[in-house]
């Protein structure tokens, strides 16, 4: 079975700061992709940024970027120059057959 | 994007009656649908993977003859809450993709009440 794990359930950033999301996680499978959501009071779910196992170079959308290390089975998000708007839960999800998320980060963004 | 619509995002219904939510993908054709259960401010549990036209995998303690999973078409999928009971009350959401590990697009999620 697959599992996502995010380490911190809660973390803040200063406005116009960066900040770095930690998630890892464990699979036998070969070919998956990995992701970040955002999900915001609203509970609407967003994706923020997609990363293909198969690609060595890390995603990279707008202020959002990702460190992808297979080997290591990490896969964090740095979210720069921090925006109010980017407070919001934030869940690192890995497909393969199924879809599954991580525990999720609760990011403050303080003005 | 595409565009995943799930109905109704409210239900409130008596403990011991059936509830159905639909979730529709409006502008693509959903090869897998995944239903979820979310508990507040935790994270989304997968319940089950449904293909069109093959029956829903569930995940392991889901309950199949609680939680109904039916994918008719390649744009809608139903979950039946079966005999609901107060602890059934959560936020349920489903997401739907067109192939094998690509996106997923979310609804927009149902509050159920069972009182």
């Amino acid at each position: 079975a697959q599992t996502v794990t995010q380490s911190q359930p809660e973390m803040s950033v200063q406005e116009a700061e960066t900040v770095t999301l930690s998630c890892t996680y464990d699979t036998s499978e070969s070919d998956y992709y990995l992701f970040w959501y955002k999900q915001p009071p609203s509970r609407q779910m967003i994706l923020v940024i997609r990363q293909e196992a198969y690609k060595q170079q890390n995603a990279t959308e707008n202020r959002f970027s990702v460190n992808f290390q297979k080997a290591a089975k990490s896969f964090s998000l740095k979210i720069s120059d921090s925006q109010l708007g980017d407070a919001a839960m934030y869940f690192c999800a890995f497909t393969g057959n199924q879809f599954y998320f991580g525990t999720g980060t609760s990011l403050t963004v303080i003005p | 994007g595409a565009v995943v619509s799930q109905h109704p995002s409210r239900v409130i219904c008596k403990s011991g009656t059936s509830v159905k939510i639909e979730c529709r993908s409006l502008d693509f054709q959903a090869t897998t649908m995944f239903w979820y259960r979310q508990f507040p401010k935790q994270s989304l549990m997968l319940m089950a993977t449904s293909n069109e036209g093959s029956k829903a995998t569930y995940e392991q303690g889901v309950e199949k003859d609680k939680f109904l999973i039916n994918h008719a078409s390649l744009t809608l999928s139903t979950l039946t809450v079966t005999s609901a009971h107060p602890e059934d009350s959560s936020f349920y959401i489903c997401s739907a993709r067109t192939g094998k590990r690509t996106e997923a697009f979310f609804g927009q999620g149902t509050r159920l009440t069972v009182v």
